[in-house]
């Protein structure tokens, strides 16, 4: 059974970055994308973008391009987010989720919240 | 890419079928077969329900189907049970290689 363990949670400073680890077990790392989904308080999910474990290759929602970066580690089946430059209404829960057609197997999710 | 269509809410009483709808474009649900639905308690995480329109993970319930005609995806939930109370998102591919979801469906069994 797939397991995805996220870092804990953080508060940022507007202006800061944060970066969220996402470790995964129990299924080929390298056989489907890890995507990032994330829900601010009272909104619905919203998907900030993928990597392609085997090769590094990332994709972006339109709105995250340039803000957002996804790393992996093949050694440790470890993936990374980096948001930069947060904003009050970056405060959200963010989960990782793997998946090949869907999204299959979700994080416990991130709570980053942005205040001054 | 803006999210996909969703009603805010969807409500029906033990026992009845319900219907969610997802309306997108010719793009993202209208360009592939590549529709999904998920399940959302409060204090949990999400739930996949259906994939590729309408095919089941291992272990859910046949009483979700999923259906697709145009750009318009639908969840049906038959025998409406009090546990299937929570919000009900769909997700599709867009073309060239993203994904967008609906802006999620409260349902409330009366």
């Amino acid at each position: 059974q797939a397991q995805m363990m996220q870092s804990g949670a953080e508060m940022k400073k507007p202006g800061a970055s944060v970066m969220v680890s996402c470790q995964t077990s129990g299924y080929s790392f390298t056989d489907f994308f890890l995507n990032w989904v994330r829900q601010a308080p009272g909104h619905g999910l919203e998907w900030m973008g993928r990597i392609n474990p085997h090769s590094g290759v990332s994709n972006f929602a339109q709105k995250f391009q340039g803000r957002v970066t996804l790393t992996r580690d093949t050694s440790t089946t470890t993936a990374y987010m980096q948001l930069d430059g947060l904003r009050f209404n970056d405060t959200a829960v963010y989960y990782c989720v793997s998946g090949g057609n869907a999204f299959d197997y979700w994080g416990q999710g991130t709570l980053i919240t942005v205040s001054s | 890419q803006s999210a996909l269509t969703q009603p805010a809410s969807v409500s029906g009483s033990p026992g009845q079928s319900i219907t969610i709808s997802c309306t997108g474009i010719s793009t993202d649900i209208g360009a592939e077969d590549l529709v999904s639905w998920y399940q959302h308690h409060p204090d949990k995480t999400p739930k996949l329900l259906i994939y590729d329109v309408n095919k089941w993970p291992s272990g859910v319930s046949s009483r979700f189907s999923g259906s697709k005609s145009g750009n318009t995806a639908s969840l049906t939930i038959s025998a409406l049970q009090a546990e299937d109370e929570a919000v009900y998102y769909c997700c599709s591919f867009v073309l060239p290689r993203s994904w967008v979801f609906g802006g999620g469906t409260k349902v409330t069994v009366l």
